[in-house]
């Protein structure tokens, strides 16, 4: 199956600095989204982006679909930024095989 | 709007106890999913279903059923619940592979076994 690497597994910030994470893919893909995953658990969706770049707010993101590797930038980090960032992959041509999802790269953001 | 529902929100079984999670969506999406998240990892598919009626096996399939009745719920079955099932698990919706359309999640459901 494919596979998903996200870099870098833990990151600690303070509070108002920039970070940039990173996912690399294995496949071509035909869905690729940023969750964060919240103290309380729940799975917010941040970005669907299979290629481009998007901007919401404080967060952008860039998939670079022909060399297999998707960013996820966020600027001037609040608190409310930690926990875990998650990329999740559908790979081309796989059906219904589902999102195959990274391990996530941990976020900690100190006041 | 509702989106994805999950219940229950928690719950504690004694091995070898029985008992089914709980899927609905209003979003009129062909394409659920079922993924169970360890400490420390990502989410694994678990089962998927295409519409209803249809349903397939994921990464990690071994010790649950799922069926579809309608396009709207898709319950997870635990038959006989053992410790290595202690997760949290989430359900998932989508427009369908393909689709140019991102798949949308419930608040899960953690599950403990004794």
């Amino acid at each position: 199956g494919i596979q998903v690497e996200q870099s870098p597994p833990d990151l600690i910030l303070q509070e108002g600095a920039n970070s940039t994470l990173r996912c690399n893919f294995s496949d071509s893909v035909n869905n690729l989204q940023w969750f964060h995953q919240n103290p309380w658990g729940q799975l917010i969706n941040l970005f669907y982006i299979p290629s481009g770049t998007k901007q919401n707010g404080r967060l952008s993101a860039t998939t670079v679909a022909t060399e297999r590797y998707s960013l996820l930038y966020i600027s001037s980090s609040q608190t409310t930024d930690s926990g875990v960032y998650f990329c999740a992959v559908e790979r081309s041509g796989g059906g219904a095989d589902g999102l195959t999802f990274g391990k996530g790269t941990h976020l900690i953001i100190q006041p | 709007n509702a989106g994805v529902t999950q219940t229950p929100k928690f719950q504690v079984l004694k091995t070898g106890q029985s008992m089914t999670l709980q899927c609905a969506q209003d979003m009129n999406h062909e394409y659920m999913s079922w993924y169970r998240q360890d400490p420390g990892m990502g989410l694994r598919l678990i089962h998927y279903s295409v519409g209803a009626g249809i349903t397939d096996q994921g990464e990690v399939p071994n010790g649950y059923n799922v069926s579809r009745s309608t396009t709207e719920d898709f319950p997870l079955r635990l038959l006989s619940a053992a410790p290595s099932q202690t997760s949290v698990y989430f359900c998932a919706s989508s427009y369908g592979p393909d689709s140019n359309q991102p798949q949308h999640f419930g608040d899960g459901t953690r599950l403990s076994i004794l």
